[in-house]
């Protein structure tokens, strides 16, 4: 079964705060994502990459950055926190070959305050 | 989600009797994935499809092989801890997925 690691599980930040949710991934899968879910919504990608140093945008990439440094690490940045996004933040990776299935990490519950 | 129309949003059933739920797309599908999420908020696959029927225990799915349209998830003699928040996740041609609004399952004694 793919691992996907993320940390922290827990961030409490203020309001124009400074966050970096980081994600790994074990199972050399090229694809990674990250998402966020909100009451009443499904869940919503911000930004995904198909591998080290790639970047693409998502549906809701607004106040995020994204980088992916190595084909296991993907990192999520918010330069300047706010409110809105308070969220639980998923994690995920897909080996796009012959089996696209979504492998997710635990989540990250992020508070901005 | 605006191409995942998934119903019902929410759901009773008492233990023993059987549901079924639904994925709707607005564009022909790739594959479609069931998970649940748990009160801890973790995503458990159920199922990757793309195409025909799955079944494990209790659980089966099913994915439109003809127009590629809809996919069912049937739960069977729900117990409690079915219970849950159940998410289908559909592959589009393009290479995106798109999720639905989630159904919020309660199985009571």
């Amino acid at each position: 079964e793919a691992a996907v690691t993320q940390s922290p599980r827990n961030k409490v930040t203020v309001t124009g705060g400074n966050v970096t949710l980081s994600c790994r991934q074990t199972n050399s899968h090229n694809y990674m994502y990250w998402y966020r879910q909100d009451t009443g919504h499904g869940l919503r990608l911000i930004h995904y990459s198909y591998g080290a140093g790639n970047l693409q945008i998502g549906d809701v990439p607004d106040g995020y950055k994204a980088t992916r440094t190595t084909q296991e690490d993907f990192f999520l940045l918010l330069e300047l926190a706010s409110p809105s996004q308070t969220s639980l933040y998923f994690c995920a990776s897909s080996d796009r070959g012959d089996n696209e299935r979504l492998f997710f990490g635990h989540g990250t519950k992020l508070s901005v305050l | 989600g605006d191409q995942v129309e998934q119903s019902p949003s929410a759901l009773s059933l008492h233990e023993g009797t059987d549901s079924a739920l639904r994925c709707n797309f607005t564009t022909t599908m790739r594959s479609v994935q069931w998970f649940r999420q748990n009160s801890r908020g973790s995503l458990i696959s159920l199922f990757y499809l793309a195409s025909g029927t799955k079944e494990n225990g209790r659980l089966k799915s099913a994915f439109d092989s003809k127009e590629r349209r809809y996919s069912t998830l049937h739960i069977r003699d729900a117990q409690l801890e079915d219970s849950g928040t159940y998410f289908c996740a559909a592959e589009a041609y393009n290479n995106r997925i798109f999720f639905g609004d989630g159904t919020q399952l309660v199985v009571k004694p």
